[in-house]
């Protein structure tokens, strides 16, 4: 029961190479989110989706896509991995009153 | 443009301690204001929330009163437990629009 999961938990990677992080919401809301967050905790939001449509769209580089199939999805995926995206990706959804539930996390490291 | 700012951290208490947490934010409007927890290896997950000026907002001993005069939203709780351990962030949203605007987030260490 599952509110919003993220996949894979852990990644690895090499630099130059692209990876796609899934998430998912079973809560039924419209508006889910992309977070990164940094070695010092601090969040950063980097897009955010309503109904399949981009609504917010942070100064982030163009090797980071976001992608929503259904309102239910929104997946990242990054081209050309560099070393400064090693951090902890967050998803997260928005209940009506502006409650976000958040996902586990997905924890990037790029060697 | 909208901001929250937070007491540095980290903090180191023991337990049965007294915790405030200071939070200020400046905004246009009448915004809503948040706490989350994130307890270590988790993500984030509300704590309470206060909608318009004074509310309080209150959840596991934890409260927060929305003060609009002083653009404050501090965190407090009278005696902190070891399993309170974690990052708490201050939030603020916007009457319209879906964006969150989070602090830095403070570190919480409580000790037996």
């Amino acid at each position: 029961d599952t509110a919003v999961s993220q996949t894979p938990k852990y990644l690895v990677t090499q630099m130059g190479n692209d990876k796609s992080i899934k998430c998912e919401q079973n809560l039924g809301h419209d508006t889910m989110y992309w977070y990164k967050q940094d070695s010092k905790k601090f969040l950063k939001i980097m897009f955010s989706y309503n109904n399949k449509e981009l609504i917010i769209n942070e100064t982030v580089p163009n090797r980071f896509s976001p992608k929503s199939p259904d309102k239910a999805h929104l997946n990242l995926h990054i081209n050309s991995l560099e070393l400064g995206d090693s951090a902890v990706y967050f998803c997260a959804s928005k209940h009506r009153t502006d409650t976000q539930y958040f996902g586990p996390g997905t924890r990037l490291t790029v060697l | 443009g909208n901001s929250v700012t937070q007491m540095e951290g980290p903090v180191t208490l023991s337990e049965e301690a007294f915790l405030t947490i200071n939070c200020t934010y400046t905004a246009t409007g009448y915004p809503s204001l948040f706490w989350y927890v994130q307890y270590p290896g988790e993500g984030l997950q509300l704590l309470l929330k206060a909608t318009k000026a004074d509310d309080k907002g209150s959840n596991k001993g934890f409260e927060a009163t929305y003060r609009k005069e002083t653009t404050s939203f501090h965190l407090e709780k009278g005696s902190v437990q070891v399993s309170d351990s974690a990052v708490y962030f201050c939030a603020l949203k916007e009457t319209s629009g879906s964006r969150l605007t989070f602090g830095e987030g403070t570190q919480l260490t409580v000790n037996p």
